[in-house]
């Protein structure tokens, strides 16, 4: 069971805008930042979003992130085939006093 | 370019020791801190520990803790990771991740390609 909660999947069609939500608490979303990690298949994670919404240099403008709460969601629009991967969210926990993963979302590109 | 190689896994038995190192290159080492992250076969990611820039903090995952031991060697651009008394449910791909600050309470922004550490008798 992880600390941070994912929906297991999600999908959408060539296009399409998708959302991927990662619920936590106050000690972890609630009081710091959110990290998106995309995984292609047989690959090592990738840094997508850091700090809650800060898209790094190469990842492109169709990835946002947002953060409210203890809650968080990384949005993809225009959807395309290569976005078909695994999605994490991450964020440290002041209580654990240690890192905490969502426990991934496979997004499947219809 | 950031690189990051990790070596060191491969087969042991249970109880058995294991160091897995992870070697750098591409970016001022000693003014970042680092991270191991595993992943069980077909499973998420599970963040393992980290380690300031300079070795001043250190933190484990209760899963790990009293057994694996991180260390860094900034002259040598080198992060280790020393796995004492391995378990089955040790079994899993090993990340080395540069962290984004100093401190290892920030996210990784790189990740290096992993090595496979099999537990099993």
């Amino acid at each position: 069971q992880s600390v941070l909660t994912q929906p297991p999947s999600a999908s959408g069609t060539p296009g399409q805008r998708v959302t991927i939500s990662c619920s936590g608490s106050s000690s972890n979303i609630g009081s710091n930042f959110v990290y998106w990690y995309q995984q292609l298949p047989g690959t090592a994670p990738k840094l997508l979003m850091y700090r809650s919404n800060q898209r790094p240099s190469g990842v492109p403008d169709r990835f946002s992130g947002s953060k409210s709460g203890t809650s968080a969601s990384l949005a993809i629009s225009g959807l395309r085939s290569e976005d078909e991967a695994d999605y994490y969210c991450a964020a440290w926990d002041d209580s654990l006093s240690g890192w905490v993963f969502g426990g991934g979302t496979k997004l499947t590109v219809l | 370019e950031v690189q990051l190689v990790e070596s060191g896994g491969g087969l042991v038995q249970p109880g058995r020791s294991l160091r897995l190192s992870c070697a750098a290159s591409g970016f001022t080492f000693d003014d970042s801190a680092m991270h191991w992250v595993r992943q069980a076969p077909g499973k998420g990611l599970e963040w393992v520990s980290g380690i300031s820039y300079n070795s001043g903090t250190i933190g484990y995952a209760d899963s790990v803790k009293g057994r694996f031991t991180i260390s860094r060697d900034n002259a040598k651009n080198s992060l280790y990771l020393q796995m004492n008394s391995l378990r089955a449910e040790d079994t899993a791909f090993y990340y080395c991740a540069k962290v984004e600050a100093r401190e290892y309470n920030f996210g990784s922004d790189y990740w290096g390609q992993g090595t496979l550490v099999t537990v099993s008798s």
